[in-house]
């Protein structure tokens, strides 16, 4: 079975600092790896996908996130963070192989971003 | 082009009481899926559907829980006689017919209170 795990419940950042969400997972399989934000009473936004190819992926907003395949890592960055950024952040994992694009996904971390 | 259309936005039903929530997906769209998220929690997957096919429902409760797409019109979700654990925002996704590495387009949810 798939899992993915966000060992932070919450991360706080001041404005302008580097921001780092985590993300592991574990599959058999190659994964497809996405992250996801969710703003307070919406639903989830797609922010950027892992499919194949270069280990760095940019994605909307400034964030990138870098695949590392030996630490099972999905971590979620950006160079500058906004106030704006505060909100939900979800990672996400899905087998190739299974039937569909089914996600299975992390239990979430709160960004905070602090002026 | 309308993203996915979750309705109502809110829904408040006494115990007992029937709970039916509707998901229109992305035009073009013919594969739905349905997450749970309980306060404070990531997104649990509850049932993948394609057109009048229940694909997967391995996080389905076994009883009261069911859903549907039928041929022509939204995707619903109904939950028989409610008690208060089913008080939680219920998101709807739908993905294009093909390739597995589509993001899921979420709607804003239904948000159930159970009294």
């Amino acid at each position: 079975a798939q899992s993915v795990a966000q060992p932070e419940d919450q991360v706080n950042v001041a404005e302008g600092n580097p921001l780092t969400v985590k993300c592991t997972y574990s599959v058999s399989g190659n994964p497809y790896l996405f992250w996801y934000v969710q703003y307070p009473n919406r639903g989830l936004q797609f922010l950027l996908k892992y499919i194949t190819g270069d280990n760095l992926v940019k994605g909307s907003y400034g964030f990138e996130a870098e695949f590392n395949k030996s630490q099972t890592s999905f971590h979620l960055k950006k160079p500058s963070a906004l106030v704006s950024d505060s909100a939900l952040y979800f990672c996400a994992v899905r087998v190739p192989n299974n039937a569909g694009n089914m996600l299975t996904f992390g239990g979430g971390t709160r960004l905070m971003v602090k002026p | 082009n309308a993203g996915v259309m979750q309705n109502p936005r809110h829904l408040v039903r006494r115990r007992g009481q029937e709970a039916r929530l509707r998901c229109s997906p992305m035009k073009g769209h013919s594969h739905v899926y349905w997450y749970r998220q309980l306060p404070e929690e990531g997104l649990k997957f509850m049932v993948y559907l394609q057109k009048e096919n229940i694909i997967d429902e391995s996080g389905m409760p076994k009883e009261r829980f069911s859903a549907e797409f039928p041929k022509e019109g939204p995707s619903i979700l109904r939950i028989q006689q409610v008690v208060r654990g089913d008080s939680a925002a219920y998101f709807c996704a739908s993905s294009p017919p093909s390739g597995t590495n589509s993001p899921l387009h979420f709607g804003n949810g239904t948000r159930l209170t159970v009294t």
